[in-house]
């Protein structure tokens, strides 16, 4: 499986776009990105998923660079909602299980 | 929206005796997981399972046993439990047939062993 790397954390006001980088720079061709967030007391939440280039839906989009070795994930005008741990998980689709590392922490300020 | 559900939320139990975490999901998923999680690190897989009747080993299954007795129920057993045990476990159930990479997860069940 591919290791990946994100930041610890990150800051950010409400309003604000948020842009989450994720490196997995042996990433295999079978492999599939995922995001997840997990707010305090909770179990992690599906964010999105991509393969490669451009991803959006209603919560956030995924972009992924040309070589697959990186990918961001954008939030747009986060609010005080958002603030979690956000997840970069990179496994072959049908894979055994979603191995999570420790993942960005993204402080949201009124 | 599919749910899964944890008990007990919280347990105290003492060295040495019997713990079962019992996770049940009405999404009719064929995949289930147990992991743990500890103060300031990501989720660690225990044991998993394809379906009823089978287990398998996550990456720390030492200490621990799973059963699935059911599509909808998947345990996890602490026959002998230790003080490195307390943590929150959290299961979760997902489908990879047309894999989305949507597993959903319960909300945790928090154990403390003293």
């Amino acid at each position: 499986l591919a290791k990946t790397t994100q930041p610890p954390s990150m800051e950010a006001y409400e309003g604000q776009e948020v842009n989450v980088s994720c490196s997995h720079t042996n990433i295999a061709t079978s492999e599939y990105i995922y995001w997840y967030r997990q707010v305090p007391h909770q179990g992690p939440q599906f964010i999105i998923q991509g393969y490669k280039d451009y991803v959006v839906n209603e919560v956030a989009s995924l972009f992924i660079s040309a070589d697959r070795k990186l990918s961001t994930l954008s939030l747009p005008w986060v609010s005080l909602r958002d603030a979690a741990v956000y997840y970069c998980i990179v496994t072959p689709q049908g894979g055994r299980a979603l191995i999570f590392g420790t993942g960005t922490t993204v402080s949201v300020s009124p | 929206e599919a749910a899964v559900t944890q008990s007990p939320r919280n347990k105290v139990a003492v060295t040495g005796g019997k713990v079962t975490l019992s996770c049940n999901q009405t999404n009719n998923h064929n995949n289930m997981y147990w992991y743990r999680q500890d103060t300031g690190h990501g989720l660690r897989l225990i044991h998993y399972s394809y379906g009823a009747g089978s287990t398998e080993k996550g990456d720390i299954p030492d200490g621990y046993k799973a059963s699935r007795p059911s599509q909808e129920n998947f345990s996890l057993i602490l026959e002998l439990a230790t003080p490195s045990q307390t943590s929150v476990y959290f299961c979760a159930s997902g489908d990879w047939g047309g894999f989305t990479g949507q597993l959903y997860f319960g909300e945790g069940s928090k154990l403390t062993v003293l």
